[in-house]
């Protein structure tokens, strides 16, 4: 099976800043990545997906790189609406997994 | 407007039984994959399962192969989820989600099972 592992786990950012959250996988997994954001109480939002491929309607503060075996999710510019968690996962076999979370907190 | 409503969720004591439905509409149901992703409380994402748009393939997480069946009932625009031998590590929101590409661009609101010991 396919682990991924994000990092940080926590980070504190301010409106503003520039943020970086990584996620590696055990074994490559090409362009096969996806990233969500949840906020508290809410279904998860599809952000990114095919690693760096903008989901309609997600702002373009927002991008995604990476191939094989590791991602970057960047933030160009933390709005308010930006603290939530985020999460990767990989698509390209079963079963599919997701990281274990990046919590971006003020 | 794409729609998800998980239903069928609530409390079942530890070996019972439950069947979530998820309810779609605003989108042609049976041309997508729909999976199931469920959230213990305040842990992260788990993948549970996916079934194929003609339901004729199936996959599942380790963790619940042998005691969950996903299914689809495309007349009905309805996803399954039939959970057999419940644990307490299978208390969780558990959300439907519909696939394109085999992302998940589109979710329910959830729904909470818990499996008292």
């Amino acid at each position: 099976d396919i682990q991924l592992t994000q990092s940080p786990s926590f980070l504190s950012a301010s409106v503003g800043d520039r943020v970086t959250i990584t996620c590696r996988a055990s074994q490559g997994i090409s362009s096969s990545l996806a990233w969500y954001q949840q906020k508290p109480g809410k279904a998860p939002k599809l952000l990114i997906y095919s690693a760096s491929t903008l989901q309609s309607g997600v702002p373009s503060r927002f991008s995604g790189s990476g191939s094989g075996t590791e991602f970057t999710l960047t933030i160009s510019s933390l709005q308010p609406e930006d603290f939530a968690t985020y999460y990767c996962q990989q698509v390209i076999g079963y079963p599919r997994s997701f990281g274990q979370g990046t919590r971006l907190e003020i | 407007e794409e729609q998800l409503l998980e239903s069928g969720g609530g409390l079942v004591q530890s070996g019972g039984s439950l069947r979530l439905s998820c309810a779609a509409s605003g989108f042609t149901f049976s041309s997508y994959a729909m999976s199931w992703v469920r959230q213990a409380p305040g842990k992260g994402l788990e993948w549970v399962s996916v079934i194929s748009g003609n339901g004729a393939t199936a996959y599942y997480s380790d963790l619940v192969k042998g005691r969950f069946t996903i299914s689809r009932d495309n007349s009905k625009n309805t996803l399954y989820l039939q959970m057999s031998s419940l644990r307490a590590e299978d208390t969780a929101v558990y959300y439907c989600a519909k696939d394109s590409m085999a992302f998940s661009e589109s979710w329910g609101q959830g729904t909470l099972v818990t499996v008292s010991s």
